[in-house]
């Protein structure tokens, strides 16, 4: 199974906003809506931010949002903060019923 | 609140076995799947395998199949990875995560770090 497909890197100015997609395919992205997407600083655990494509767990940032459309899911971040800089990673359940994760996306806010 | 404890990480030789462990607590252990999760150095994550609430389904990445097995405690609150046939590209910090709603890992261990080398 291959990585879903993420783009290596995005930036943006603080105040602005970005978007990072996620590509995959019929048998994960595009067939469940079992979209998640992870906020990961080195040297700590990753934390759930999105988790079922929309769906913000207890005691994330509103600035956070997700969508889907096809096989390509995408994480929005409003009013980019300094402390929103780092690694996002999305997954998917596949049909095999295992996950995948997407290849990364390293944040740098300007 | 929610802890996840890995351990039994450490340096092994290739084609030698490493059991890792999970001690949860928190919350209603028996009641969540578990999964592991591991990040290779300056690589990204990569799922690794999920065990159901009640131990009797297990899934796992095909980089894995057939040489790790992943099983659990429900009495006392552990979720193990019994990992056989190390090769130097299992190299990688090991987390264990608690499923939230169907598919998403809702918290994280700390990780443990397994070191294949010779």
């Amino acid at each position: 199974q291959s990585a879903l497909t993420q783009p290596a890197s995005v930036s943006g100015s603080p105040g602005q906003s970005i978007a990072i997609s996620c590509t995959g395919t019929n048998s994960d992205v595009g067939g469940y809506n079992y979209v998640s997407w992870y906020q990961h600083h080195p040297g700590k655990a990753p934390k759930l931010i999105i988790y079922d494509v929309n769906n913000r767990p207890s005691g994330v940032s509103d600035r956070f949002s997700g969508s889907k459309s096809g096989n390509t899911a995408s994480l929005t971040i409003s009013g980019l903060q300094a402390e929103d800089e780092a690694d996002y990673y999305c997954n998917s359940c596949t049909t095999s019923n295992t996950l995948l994760f997407g290849g990364g996306t390293k944040l740098t806010v300007l | 609140q929610v802890q996840l404890v890995e351990s039994g990480g450490g340096v092994v030789r290739p084609g030698r076995s490493l059991r890792l462990s999970c001690s949860a607590s928190g919350f209603t252990f028996r009641s969540y799947a578990m999964h592991w999760v591991r990040q290779a150095p300056g690589k990204g994550l990569e799922w690794v395998a999920v065990i159901s609430d009640d131990g009797t389904k297990k899934y796992y990445a095909d980089s894995v199949k057939g040489r790790f097995t992943i099983f659990r405690d429900n009495s006392n609150n552990v979720a193990y990875l019994q990992m056989n046939s190390l090769r130097a590209e299992d190299t990688a910090l090991y987390y264990c995560a608690k499923r939230l709603g169907t598919w998403a890992l809702g918290d994280w261990g700390q990780g443990t770090l397994v070191t294949v080398s010779s």
